[in-house]
């Protein structure tokens, strides 16, 4: 299986701040590579696929970078209703396997 | 737009099976991939497998020898059984699309609400 490791696990933020969030394959994944955000008691939400392709409806103060094994997702200018947790997912290979996840809290 | 709702018992004695229903609406389970995901209190989020309209599967090795996923095209939905349950199976289980983008890229795009499943007797 490839492990996916994002880090930090937790940061604390402000409102206006610029969020970067890691994620690191255990291996060469290419740009296989979606973010997730998901907000305490619902689903997750597509926000990036491809690494670096936004979905549609996404602000795009959400940016996604990287390739091979080594990703970023960048929030520009955190708004209060980006305070959630954010997971990488990589569709390289199966099985599918996801990163243990990054809580964004208010600081 | 598509939308999805997980449906099912809320609670499964341990060693018996786990039965959940995706219900499709606005859109065809025809012609594309769906997928189970299942998230333990207080985890991160763990990949089950997916289906393909067809009938087609492809399931997490950790869980194939207790999975099973099926569809049903004329009631636009889809299933899962976990047979065998013990308490680690406890959760809360999502059903979701699977996309193609341009070739052999693949995400979830479209998700149920999502539905718990305690196991206890």
């Amino acid at each position: 299986d490839i492990q996916m490791t994002q880090s930090p696990s937790s940061l604390s933020a402000s409102v206006g701040d610029r969020v970067t969030i890691t994620c690191r394959a255990s291996q060469s994944i290419s740009n296989h590579l979606n973010w997730y955000q998901q907000k305490p008691g619902k689903a997750p939400k597509l926000l990036i696929y491809s690494a670096s392709s936004l979905q549609s409806g996404v602000p795009s103060r959400f940016s996604g970078s990287g390739s091979g094994t080594d990703f970023i997702l960048t929030i520009s200018s955190l708004q209060p209703e980006d305070f959630a947790t954010y997971y990488c997912q990589q569709s390289y290979s199966i099985p599918r396997t996801f990163g243990q996840g990054t809580k964004v809290e208010i600081k | 737009q598509v939308l999805l709702q997980e449906s099912g018992p809320g609670l499964v004695k341990p060693s018996e099976t786990l039965s959940l229903t995706c219900t499709v609406s606005g859109g065809a389970v025809s012609g594309n991939y769906w997928s189970w995901i299942r998230q333990p209190p207080g985890k991160g989020l763990e990949w089950i497998g997916f289906i393909y309209s067809t009938g087609s599967t492809n399931y997490n090795p950790s869980l194939k020898s207790r999975v099973t996923m099926s569809v049903e095209t004329s009631k636009n939905q889809f299933s899962l059984n976990l047979s065998s349950v013990t308490a680690a199976d406890t959760a809360v289980y999502y059903c979701a699309r699977r996309t193609e983008y341009g070739s052999g890229y693949y995400h979830m795009d479209v998700w149920g609400q999502g539905t718990t499943v305690i196991v206890s007797s």
